[in-house]
């Protein structure tokens, strides 16, 4: 079972900031929000990760909040092409040795209007 | 770069027949690839484990004699969905995990129709 709740479905005018928010209260001290988003009828890509501290790539940002137990990635100017599926994971550390299975949830369709 | 192909993309087959999906790891090895079945409007669910050089694990509901799984190289893995029907159409997607710094890397996907 996914450890994640996030809302189906969320709207975002285009050029806004698109806030897309998780819960994860059963998080373990050991593991990682990871964000990952499809658009329709491809496979799953990256966006960003972090563990406590908040995290800013290219790509978007991730802000943690201090106990943990929710997340929020933000798309700072949405276009069109962020129209997908974004899934919000959590795992312990991926690329540390062992094995981890990915668990994807049922993730928040982002529709961005024109 | 960390890239995943998929291969083929989209298939159409009989019901009754074998189809075999590729997914290599292009620019890096991966000792471990993941399978991941998505129906219509539904989240991706793993199917199996994929190890190279040792027997996949299946996830619980899903048939190992049905869905072959083989991962010969450190670069490619096979999926066989053997004696295809109509309730296996699905879009079938792999991942792989970069053996030397880790992370997941997702494949496209491929679109498997059985009439």
């Amino acid at each position: 079972d996914a450890k994640t709740t996030q809302p189906p479905s969320m709207d975002c005018a285009e050029g806004r900031a698109a806030n897309l928010p998780c819960n994860h209260s059963t998080i373990s001290g050991n593991e990682y929000v990871y964000w990952y988003r499809q658009i329709h009828s491809q496979g799953p890509q990256y966006i960003i990760h972090g563990l406590k501290n908040n995290e800013t790539n290219e790509m978007a940002s991730l802000i943690i909040t201090e106990d943990r137990k929710s997340s929020t990635l933000i798309l700072p100017h949405a276009t069109l092409r962020d129209t997908a599926v974004y899934y919000c994971i959590v795992s312990p550390l991926m690329n540390s040795g062992g094995y981890q299975k990915v668990t994807f949830g049922i993730g928040t369709k982002l529709q961005v209007i024109p | 770069g960390a890239v995943v192909s998929q291969h083929p993309s989209w298939v159409i087959c009989k019901s009754g027949t074998s189809v075999k999906i590729e997914c290599r790891s292009l620019d890096f090895q991966a000792t471990t690839m993941f399978w991941y079945r998505q129906f219509p409007k539904q989240s991706l669910m793993l199917m199996a484990t994929s190890n190279e050089g040792s027997k996949a694990t299946y996830e619980q509901g899903v048939e190992k004699d049905k869905f072959l799984i083989n991962h010969a190289s450190l670069t490619l893995s096979t999926l066989t969905v053997t004696s295809a029907h109509p309730e296996d159409s699905s879009f079938y997607i792999c991942s792989a995990r970069k053996t030397s710094s880790g992370g997941q890397f997702f494949g496209p996907g491929t679109r498997l129709t059985v009439l």
